[in-house]
């Protein structure tokens, strides 16, 4: 079966320090990936989506940058954090190619930054 | 682009049938999705409709119109483990990304 594993599950950070969440899914190949980041109560703001090793879209102009080094990894990266990128970062990955095909979520890494 | 409007919050007493309701407006629509978050979880799938109509699972129940651009999640014989928040969500063209409402925070009460 698929799974999907994200860490770390907290992360508290100052601001002006650099940024590196994994994501790795196992159990299926050449997955869609996405990364998402949810405001405490909102909804979820898709940020990159992958679908294949090199291939990333930004959906939002921000401070944050994303790499799928190998098929089934996904990393967010930042190199200086700032106060507004606190929240709940949560690494989703669907069936690979277009269609319609549900997203399957990690357990998120919440991100304070102080 | 693309936007889905849902009510943010409905509360309900145990044992009841709640609706909840999703309007979308988006430039190319390829069905509706439903997701389950509990307070500090991930979200979890539960739900697609591509075709107008009703699709059970259980006590859960999704219906769209796409001449109405609207939807919903019909969840019966509320538990108090129903509580969380519900995400309509669509699709953003044939890429699977996907655009998710602000989310309903549905409080099951005894």
């Amino acid at each position: 079966s698929q799974t999907i594993h994200q860490w770390p599950a907290t992360l508290v950070q100052p601001v002006g320090s650099p940024l590196s969440l994994e994501c790795t899914v196992e159990g299926t190949s050449n997955p869609n990936l996405y990364w998402y980041r949810q405001a405490a109560g909102r909804g979820l703001q898709l940020l990159f989506y992958s679908v294949g090793i090199g291939q990333i879209s930004s959906e939002v102009p921000q401070n944050l940058s994303a790499s799928r080094p190998q098929d089934r990894q996904f990393i967010l990266s930042s190199k200086k954090l700032l106060l507004s990128d606190s929240g709940f970062y949560l690494c989703a990955w669907s069936g690979g190619g277009g269609g319609s095909q549900p997203q399957h979520f990690g357990d998120g890494t919440r991100l304070s930054i102080l | 682009g693309q936007s889905l409007e849902q009510p943010s919050e409905v509360t309900a007493v145990e044992g009841a049938i709640v609706q909840i309701n999703c309007t979308y407006q988006t430039s190319g629509f390829y069905g509706l999705s439903w997701y389950q978050q509990h307070d500090g979880g991930a979200p979890t799938f539960l739900s697609y409709n591509a075709l107008d109509g009703l699709e059970e699972t259980g006590r859960f129940s999704s219906f769209l119109s796409r001449s109405d651009s609207y939807g919903y999640l019909l969840l019966q014989e509320l538990q108090m483990k129903d509580s969380a928040s519900y995400f309509c969500a669509s699709f953003s063209g044939n890429t699977g990304k996907l655009i998710f409402g602000q989310g309903t925070t549905l409080q099951v009460k005894p």
